[in-house]
């Protein structure tokens, strides 16, 4: 069942911070995220697997609810090379395993400008 | 993160020939290997599931038979498109897992004239 993502596309300047959504109607086992840049395959840029959990790196971080059913992606302090389209990758949490099926929500389109 | 190779990155070939995508994991094995399959400013939808040593599994309204895929081993699968036809053209990416996440191939960008 994909998870659905909001909002469809984000428009920036440089500097300003954006927060990414990803729902879905059932509780996860995992919630991944993922930058794709035009014409490349997307980038891993964290999982999340446990209720409450929050992790990021530089200033880019995530959290996932206590209800596993949904996660957000903060951008702080946009850069240039922000730009891209995000999708969060789901995996249910169905008697899964880290290495279950992996669905995509849609995608969010992130803009920075100058 | 894990590194997963795919190649070729881009392939043009002509309708009704045959074109074979390989994904390797080049620093751990993997056992479990995906396949998705991208429109243009679209999601990845994820085609099938490629076990190593076993048969593949496909999603619904996936032809297993116009796509074949192989996992021979924990660090090779491939995925051919046999019989190609224009509207099979895509971004095809293969995805292997590790326990730290999901790593993808630099993906197949395949064009059928």
């Amino acid at each position: 069942q994909q998870p659905v993502q909001s909002p469809q596309a984000v428009i920036l300047r440089e500097g300003e911070d954006a927060v990414i959504n990803c729902s879905s109607s059932k509780a996860l086992y995992s919630v991944h995220w993922y930058r794709q840049k035009h014409g490349e395959a997307p980038v891993f840029l964290m999982i999340l697997l446990k209720g409450g959990e929050q992790k990021g790196h530089e200033k880019i971080s995530a959290s996932f609810n206590e209800k596993k059913q949904q996660s957000s992606l903060y951008l702080t302090a946009s850069q240039l090379s922000y730009s891209g389209t995000y999708f969060c990758g789901t995996v249910l949490n169905a008697g899964g395993t880290s290495y279950g099926k992996l669905t995509f929500g849609q995608g969010t389109i992130l803009t920075v400008h100058p | 993160g894990a590194v997963v190779s795919q190649h070729p990155s881009w392939v043009i070939c002509k309708s009704g020939t045959s074109v074979k995508i390989e994904c390797r994991s080049l620093d751990f094995q993997a056992t479990t290997m995906f396949w998705y399959r991208q429109f243009p400013k679209q999601s990845l939808m994820l085609m099938a599931t490629s076990n190593e040593g076993s048969k593949a599994t496909y999603e619904q309204g996936v032809e297993k038979d116009k796509f074949l895929i192989n996992h021979a081993s924990l660090t090779l699968s491939t995925l051919t498109v046999t019989s190609a036809h224009p509207e099979d053209s895509s971004f095809y990416i293969c995805s292997a897992r590790d326990r730290f996440g999901a790593f993808f191939g630099q993906g197949t960008r395949l064009t059928v004239v």
